[in-house]
């Protein structure tokens, strides 16, 4: 069982369009991270959201993290095909470098 | 600045045999996660080592291990190799609580 579901796992739209990815958890956590992920490298961090309810704005994406802190969305405005990659959503749970990993959001923004 | 650095990038070992591979983390920093990456279960947590001290340990067999060095450069070896164990190996260091920088891995295949 998962314990941080991530949805859709696939998305291919139009460049120009807007999309959401959710991120969903039935345990609470300390901070919850986004990640993007290009073929052949590592993941490189977006954001963290710490507080319940926290909305952060990166250029075309807001991330929002849940009330309840269980829970968070990633929204892109006008998607760019340099928008296309694996989306991770990540939880801090029993220690700080010790993450829990969705199974990822890929998405493709075509021209 | 340079960025973690993993050797070797690409490994083909046979079943039975064992591997090590190698993470040196950004100037700096002193701690250093593991993490196995495979289109099926995704992104998961091996262990982290801060200050040549295991700090966290995921759920993976005895067979998974690692070391750090007075340096901060890790290893970690992998001992009786078997086919599912072929995966993308992610490097992490980190400096301040919970931000990770991520190195491109070894892709790992076990024939």
């Amino acid at each position: 069982t998962q314990l941080l579901e991530q949805s859709p796992q696939f998305l291919s739209i139009q460049e120009g369009e807007n999309l959401t990815v959710y991120c969903n958890s039935s345990s609470v956590f300390s901070s919850l991270q986004w990640y993007r992920q290009e073929p052949g490298e590592g993941p490189v961090l977006l954001v963290t959201v710490v507080t319940g309810g926290e909305v952060k704005k990166l250029k075309r994406l807001t991330f929002q993290f849940g009330d309840a802190r269980k829970d968070s969305s990633l929204h892109i405005t006008a998607a760019q095909p340099g928008d296309t990659g694996l989306y991770l959503c990540a939880g801090a749970l029993g220690g700080a470098q010790k993450l829990v990993f969705g199974q990822g959001t890929r998405l493709t923004i075509n021209p | 600045k340079a960025g973690v650095t993993q050797t070797p990038r690409y490994l083909i070992k046979t079943r039975g045999q064992q591997v090590t591979l190698s993470c040196s983390p950004i100037s700096g920093h002193r701690s250093v996660s593991w993490y196995q990456q495979t289109p099926g279960q995704g992104l998961q947590f091996l262990f982290e080592y801060f200050s040549e001290t295991q700090r966290n340990k995921g759920n993976f067999p005895g067979r998974f291990s690692g070391r750090q060095f007075s340096n901060s450069r890790s290893e970690m070896n992998v001992s009786t190799l078997e086919l599912g164990d072929s995966a993308l190996y992610l490097c992490a260091s980190s400096l301040e609580h919970e931000k990770l920088f991520f190195g491109s891995g070894t892709q790992l295949s076990v024939l």
